[in-house]
């Protein structure tokens, strides 16, 4: 059974940094490409990154670009958001899930609020 | 990006009625398309990829079709379970994109 489990969620203030994991499993983890996807409070699901399998190559949304990175540990089965320069519009529900164009997988999200 | 604009917003349906969401793109995406349904504090559950093929597991009430730049998603006889949100997603572009999504209720 694919099981993915975010963690790493918090509050913290406009300009902090925060690494969120997703830990997955019941899945040969590195042949597949990982995305983040986000859900601000009561809105759309916004596409946020994604890294390729073992290769490596990244993409990332224009709001987050230059300010996030996405990582991946192959040998614990492990993705990374790094998130830097964090602001209020950040605040959300941090998915990750297992591919890289559509989703049949998805963690149970982690929540990230940016507040002063 | 590609934007993506669903309607309605949100739609009272009772069951058994046949209840129909439209996801219009920016610019064509061909047939890159996948439909979501997400409940309260759930994550998404994947229904439909590539405009019309069902997700395995899926129920057969709930059909997609369309391409280019419109497309529909449609319940066939609605369910009490079916009440949820339901946001398409386009996976054409480099830069992926959720529609706003569709709230249905039940009446």
């Amino acid at each position: 059974e694919v099981q993915l489990l975010e963690s790493g969620g918090g509050l913290l203030q406009p300009g902090g940094s925060l690494r969120l994991s997703c830990a997955a499993s019941g899945f040969t983890f590195n042949i597949y490409a990982m995305t983040w996807v986000r859900q601000a409070p009561g809105r759309g699901l916004e596409w946020v990154s994604v890294i390729s399998g073992s290769a490596g190559k990244t993409n990332y949304a224009d709001s987050v670009k230059g300010r996030f990175t996405i990582s991946r540990d192959d040998s614990k089965n492990t993705v990374y958001l790094q998130m830097n320069n964090l602001k209020a519009e950040d605040t959300a529900v941090y998915y990750c899930a297992r591919d890289q164009y559509f989703y049949s997988h998805w963690g149970q999200g982690t929540l990230v609020t940016v507040s002063s | 990006d590609i934007q993506m604009t669903q309607s309605p917003s949100t739609l009272s349906a009772s069951v058994g009625d046949r209840v129909t969401i439209t996801c219009r793109a920016s610019q064509s995406i061909s047939s890159w398309l996948a439909w979501y349904q997400q409940k309260p504090g759930k994550a998404p559950k994947l229904l439909i990829y590539q405009a019309s093929i069902l997700e395995s597991g899926v129920p057969s009430r709930f059909s997609g079709s369309g391409s280019g730049t419109e497309f529909t998603l449609t319940i066939t006889s609605l369910q009490p379970d079916d009440s949820a949100t339901y946001s398409c997603q386009q996976y054409s572009s480099y830069s992926l994109t959720f529609g706003g999504g569709t709230k249905v209720e039940i009446k």
